[in-house]
């Protein structure tokens, strides 16, 4: 089946950590993804990781898959009220680009 | 460069009409997929078109319906307007097809209020 969860809000303050987890059902996944999405814009690719791999580090941005428990996360370092918006994670296979997204959690950065 | 670029920006309807939504991929991109956000919801998969024809299809009704052109530009027709068709209308790009790695690029989107 397809069905991404993640859950609804976060609330952090400005220069902690901030760590958004995302669950999925479909273990023929090749490819898991995490975008950004600001009040009115819209969807911006935020980094993503490959199937095979257990994590991606790229810059303040920190993904670890669970590949057995078919759980990913962000981690985002140093977070900052830019950072406050809603983050997707989507999944696909290979050989299409039908992704399947989450619900989305809205990050709040308190000042 | 110029991103994927969406028109118009914001829509009304009124329900029982039908609308038409516009999307230009990024220049050399040949694939472009159509996506729903109903708000509160992340992105449903519509369609996804490349060289002109309908590669991929979401649990949407017949109701909607696109094209893709010569240029790639494409068009998301939806017919008999619903209520619940009020949502961000989201067009994304990429190169080809399909490829090992299967990154698209999104449209700031249309939002679409079916009244």
């Amino acid at each position: 089946g397809e069905d991404v969860e993640q859950s609804l809000f976060l609330s952090v303050r400005e220069g902690d950590s901030s760590v958004i987890n995302c669950t999925y059902t479909d273990s023929s996944s090749t490819y898991l993804y995490w975008y950004k999405q600001e009040p009115g814009a819209g969807l911006q690719l935020l980094t993503y990781i490959f199937s095979n791999m257990d994590m991606k580090q790229d810059q303040r941005l920190t993904v670890l898959l669970n590949k057995k428990d078919k759980h990913l996360s962000l981690r985002i370092a140093d977070t900052q009220t830019g950072d406050s918006a809603i983050y997707f994670c989507a999944e696909s296979m290979s050989g299409t680009y039908k992704y399947i997204f989450g619900t989305g959690t809205r990050l709040k950065v308190l000042a | 460069d110029a991103g994927v670029t969406q028109s118009p920006t914001h829509l009304i309807k009124t329900r029982g009409q039908q609308v038409t939504l516009r999307c230009s991929p990024i220049s050399g991109h040949k694939s472009v997929s159509w996506y729903q956000q109903v708000l509160g919801q992340g992105p449903q998969f519509i369609f996804q078109y490349y060289e002109k024809e309908e590669r991929g299809r979401g649990n949407f009704p017949d109701r909607f319906s696109a094209r893709q052109f010569p240029n790639y530009s494409s068009e998301l027709n939806v017919n008999a307007l619903l209520l619940g068709d009020s949502a961000l209308y989201l067009c994304a790009s990429s190169p080809e097809l399909a490829s090992s790695y299967n990154e698209q690029f999104f449209g700031p989107g249309t939002r679409l209020t079916v009244l």
